[in-house]
């Protein structure tokens, strides 16, 4: 059973129309929950890191929250340059343990 | 500054051939990480460092596979006797240690590795 879970897969939105991507994870000691971008032929790159049950970060046109359960990805007013594949990460132990990573949802914003 | 970074960018192998994929690090990170990215896959975790040692090497996936890291900083990955199954991208991310569980990770730009 996978431990982290995104969805949709993929997503295809219109310049503007706002929606969420979803993670879900089923790690029961939560010690934080990463978001990353990943552009093709590129590393992932750091967005937010969220700690606690009731948590929001924002950057631009990003929100991120969490639950007890799962996270949302907020985007509002996309614009194509926000096309790219955002992948979630748990960290279930302490320390430097190594992430658990979604499949990622891949993004397109069409103008 | 200078992100973490990776060499070779992308790599070709013939069966068999062994191969080594290098990282450099942030400077001051005192943790460095490998992971694996396969065509549809999420991220698969290979094996950590904090400084020199390798607390969990459990995402190793065969005795083929090894992992150094030098003086704290620049690490290899070495694959030996490489197969078709180990064309991937290899991506290398180091996090600062301080407060507990909440250090991010930077990633570099990754090795696209492909065995013909």
């Amino acid at each position: 059973e996978d431990q982290v879970t995104q969805s949709p897969e993929a997503l295809r939105l219109q310049e503007g129309e706002s929606s969420s991507l979803n993670c879900s994870y089923t790690v029961s000691g939560l010690r934080g929950l990463f978001w990353y971008r990943q552009d093709p032929g590129k590393g992932p790159e750091f967005l937010f890191t969220l700690y606690s049950a009731g948590e929001e970060k924002e950057k631009e046109r990003l929100k991120a929250t969490l639950t007890k359960k799962e996270s949302f990805l907020h985007i509002t007013a996309p614009k194509p340059e926000d096309s790219a594949t955002y992948l979630c990460a748990v960290r279930e132990g302490s320390g430097n343990t190594p992430l658990v990573f979604g499949k990622g949802t891949r993004l397109s914003v069409i103008a | 500054g200078a992100g973490v970074s990776q060499s070779p960018s992308n790599k070709v192998t013939e069966k068999g051939k062994d191969v080594e994929l290098r990282c450099d690090p942030i400077s001051g990170h005192t943790a460095l990480y490998w992971y694996r990215q396969s065509l549809g896959q999420g991220l698969e975790f290979l094996i950590y460092f904090q400084g020199n040692s390798a607390p969990d090497k459990s995402g190793l996936p065969s005795d083929r596979f090894s992992a150094e890291r030098t003086g704290g900083s620049v690490s290899t990955l070495t694959i030996q006797r490489t197969q078709q199954e180990d064309s991937a991208v290899y991506l290398c991310a180091s996090s600062f240690t301080g407060r507990s569980s909440y250090n991010e990770q930077f990633f570099g730009p990754g090795t696209r590795l492909t065995v013909l």
